[in-house]
């Protein structure tokens, strides 16, 4: 069983619609989950981090998770076609700052104009 | 301002040479990372430094040799360079962002080939 695992897609959205990103993972004892975009040729870049169970909003953008379920999401609504990219989830057992994040293989999202 | 900062950017070298990756942060983070990106662009961690202490190395050939000179700087050499070490190789650093979270940022990344 993968550690983090993501749908590989691509998943297709429509420009305006809502994107819905799911990650599961296996570690019981993890503490802290990311979402990372990753532009073609480009590197992994930050857009959310969550710690708590529940929902948390950054502008178009809202991680979720469920540590009971050991799932995370992301959504992203009013999908543009800047955010045509790779998303990682990012997963770490502490909360620490100074362990190493497992990541999965990533979903790759098409925005459609 | 560039955050992370890593050279060269590409890497085109044979098999049998040695080649190094430089890292640089200029955040004040006190932990930075190696990352290996494959072909099916799973990333996957190598090495972890904490205040030029290391404290993750993952499973890796002992080819590769991490070195921390000081807590902004992590370099990457490796020896006789294989065909399956082609890869893109992400530096990161993290540091604190408050006190309940932290954040991990990746450098541009060194695109190696070998041949």
């Amino acid at each position: 069983q993968k550690e983090v695992e993501q749908n590989s897609g691509p998943l297709s959205v429509p420009e305006g619609a809502i994107a819905s990103l799911n990650c599961t993972y296996s570690d019981r004892g993890s503490q802290s989950f990311f979402w990372y975009r990753q532009y073609s040729g480009k590197s992994p870049e930050l857009i959310m981090s969550i710690y708590s169970n529940g929902d948390k909003e950054d502008g178009r953008f809202t991680a979720q998770l469920n540590k009971a379920s050991q799932y995370v999401s992301l959504l992203i609504r009013d999908s543009q076609p800047s955010d045509s990219a790779t998303y990682l989830c990012a997963v770490s057992i502490s909360n620490f700052g100074n362990e190493k994040l497992t990541f999965g293989t990533g979903t790759r999202l098409t925005i459609i104009p | 301002d560039t955050a992370v900062s890593q050279t060269p950017k590409y890497l085109v070298t044979q098999m049998g040479n040695d080649k190094s990756i430089k890292c640089e942060q200029n955040l004040g983070h006190d932990t930075m990372y190696w990352y290996k990106q494959d072909s099916k662009k799973f990333l996957k961690i190598m090495f972890s430094y904490n205040n030029k202490e290391l404290i993750i190395n993952e499973t890796v050939p002992n080819r590769f040799s991490p070195k921390s000179p000081d807590k902004a700087h992590l370099n990457l050499h490796i020896n006789s360079l294989e065909l399956g070490d082609s890869a893109v190789y992400f530096c990161a650093s993290s540091g604190r962002r408050d006190r309940t979270s932290y954040e991990q940022y990746f450098g541009p990344g060194t695109r190696l080939t070998v041949t």
